[in-house]
């Protein structure tokens, strides 16, 4: 049963360009959860999916940051037109229905030039 | 909004002794609260977790102190080694909106 997987692990952009990010949950998961975690901080909610439907993304920044969970397929964080500001570890967890314990994936650390 | 508040930032223990890390939180809607260890480069594993109607829960050398009444708990481990050199984060999970609050992590490092 293979763990929450992150690709790609490590992301290099250039400003303006677009990044895309994936995730695919644990078997069996239907919940998924995206972090950032900037250097020397702590990890910061950004959004809460289930399939086909967005449930919190209170803690997504209002422009350019969008996420989906589709029917098939991994989830996908999609940053455009990137700054450096958006430089960071970009972690996904996934947790079964109604459970609390989240899994973490090993993260995706994008580099904005 | 800081909703789950941890401290210190960093720990420096010797090898054998007793590492302490506190987290506070403010919601009381807040019903399960986990620690999670990482290690450099890696995501988050969680390492131990305990409910607010428990008061302590031990797992090997590593245990969860909870006070309800102070929304305050804290994280101990015993005989502490360099391999528990890692990042610490607490947490506070909400079941009405199922979301993870996470502190701002603590960086544990074990000298011998």
């Amino acid at each position: 049963n293979a763990g929450v997987m992150q690709n790609p692990r490590h992301l290099v952009r250039r400003r303006g360009q677009e990044a895309r990010l994936r995730c695919s949950p644990m078997k069996g998961h239907s919940h998924v959860y995206w972090y950032r975690q900037l250097p020397e901080e702590g990890l910061k909610f950004m959004v809460y999916l289930q399939k086909e439907n967005i449930i919190d993304e209170s803690g997504m920044p209002k422009e350019r940051f969008s996420a989906e969970f589709p029917k098939e397929g991994p989830s996908i964080l999609r940053i455009q037109q990137v700054v450096r500001g958006d430089s960071a570890a970009y972690f996904c967890a996934s947790s079964p229905q109604t459970e609390n314990e989240a899994f973490f994936g090993q993260g995706t650390r994008l580099t904005v030039v | 909004q800081q909703q789950v508040k941890q401290s210190p930032q960093s720990l420096i223990v010797q090898k054998g002794g007793i590492s302490i890390i506190n987290c506070a939180y403010e919601n009381t809607a807040f019903d399960y609260f986990p620690w999670y260890q990482q290690f450099p480069g890696k995501g988050p594993a969680l390492l131990i977790a305990i409910r607010p109607d428990v008061s302590e829960k031990k797992e090997g050398r590593f245990t969860i102190s909870f006070n309800k009444s102070a929304k305050q708990f804290s994280l101990h481990i015993m005989d502490s080694q360099p391999g528990d050199s890692a990042t610490y984060f607490c947490a506070a999970y909400n079941f009405g909106n199922e979301k993870l609050t996470f502190g701002t992590g603590t960086r544990l490092t074990i000298i011998p």
